[in-house]
Order: structure tokens, then sequence, then C-alpha cells
């Protein structure tokens, strides 16, 4: 079945440093998303893209976010400079067409942890 | 805001069937979802409601009341193995994401 697949599964950084978090979406899927979860705490959403820009973005993703698809494949979420309370699960989902109608598949997400 | 809320916690015998709630904001909305969430895992997707009424799945159904602004989740001859969060998510108009409550933790005993 295919399947979302992110990486790392887990990274451990220092406060201020860049980190990157790598996904690749089921392959015939046209929109994709960040969402993340703090421990203990909802999963929130982040951005949405399609068609190669952001169509959406919450609060949260402020100016230290960015997303970027270099390339077919690897949709990449990236934080320039990482504060404390960035430590959460960030995960990946792609959709088919838009979530209203459609499935969001998530990945298994990726732990950042900073020190 | 667009609140969701549903129980923080609940706790089921195996076997048994449990009810989870969750109440929405009605205005704009599209279509509700029910995603299981074991510890530490990804959330992964159990159903979703459009229309009013109920949706069979084996042992999972979910109900829709749309003017009410009210979903819940039944599980029938629960097992160890639905020990997990059970997430309530909807879709609004204007948004291509889903907005999640905190979900309800389910706890199965023996």
């Amino acid at each position: 079945e295919p399947e979302v697949t992110q990486t790392p599964s887990h990274q451990v950084t220092q406060m201020g440093q860049e980190v990157i978090l790598r996904c690749v979406p089921i392959s015939n899927h046209l929109y994709f998303y960040w969402y993340r979860q703090i421990l203990g705490q909802k999963v929130e959403f982040l951005v949405s893209f399609y068609n190669n820009e952001i169509s959406e973005k919450s609060e949260i993703f402020d100016d230290q976010f960015s997303v970027e698809r270099p390339d077919g494949s690897n949709f990449t979420l990236k934080i320039r400079s990482t504060k404390l309370e960035d430590s959460a699960m960030y995960f990946c989902a792609s959709s088919a067409g838009l979530v209203v109608t459609g499935e969001l598949f998530f990945g298994e997400g990726s732990r950042l942890t900073v020190l | 805001g667009q609140n969701i809320d549903q129980p923080t916690e609940m706790t089921a015998t195996e076997g048994a069937i449990v009810q989870i709630n969750c109440t929405y904001q009605t205005s704009g909305f599209n279509g509700l979802f029910w995603y299981q969430q074991h510890a530490g895992e990804a959330p992964t997707f159990l159903s979703y409601n459009v229309l009013d009424g109920l949706e069979e799945k084996g042992r999972f159904s979910s109900f829709l009341s749309r003017s009410k602004g009210y979903s819940y989740l039944l599980l029938k001859e629960l097992q160890m193995k639905d020990s997990a969060s059970y997430l309530c998510a909807v879709s609004y108009t204007g948004r291509r994401a889903l907005t999640f409550g905190s979900g309800t933790r389910l706890q199965v005993q023996p």
C-alpha cells in the first residue's frame, strides 16, 4: 500500500540551529501538508501546499518556517532558527484531492527535540 | 476560532461498547473525520461523515448530526489493541486543512 515517508524519524538539535525535515508524499497525490503535535497536545495545522505554492498557512507558520518541493518527489519543512518550543512531532500528510472529500494520509512523523 | 470538543479520557472493558462524542462549530462545516492514533505513531483514518446519519465500518461506526454540530464514534467488541487516542477532525469551507480536536485517550481494560 502506498505510504507517506518521513526522514529523519528523530532529530536532536541545539536552539538556534536550522533543521530540515523531509517527506516523500504518495506519488499521485496533489496536496501536501505539514502538521505538528507537541507532546500530549493536539495535532496542529502548519501549512498546505498545492501546485508548487503555499495554499494556506496557520499563525504558527511564521517567518522561521518554510516549505519547498525541490524535485518531483520530496517535500521539505525548514525551520531556520529553532526554539525550545519547536520541540514536537512533525507530521507530513498528503491527499489526492481537496481534504473536504479526500482522506488525509499521514507519515510516521519526525520527532524534533530542541535543546 | 473553530473549537472542537471531545472528552479527554475514557476507560472501557474488553468486549464492551464505547461511544466517543465530539461537538464542533457548525458554521462553514463541510465534513467530519475520525482518526485513530496510537502513542508515538501517526494518525490513521477511520471514517468520514458528510451527511446526517450513521456510517458503519466493521466494529467501528460514526454518526453525524449537522444541525446539532455533533458526532460520535462507536466502537463495538472492544479489543486491547483499541487502546489509543481517537481524534475528531473537521473540514471547514475555504480551508484546505483539517482542524483537529484534542483527542480522546481510550484505555481498554481486561
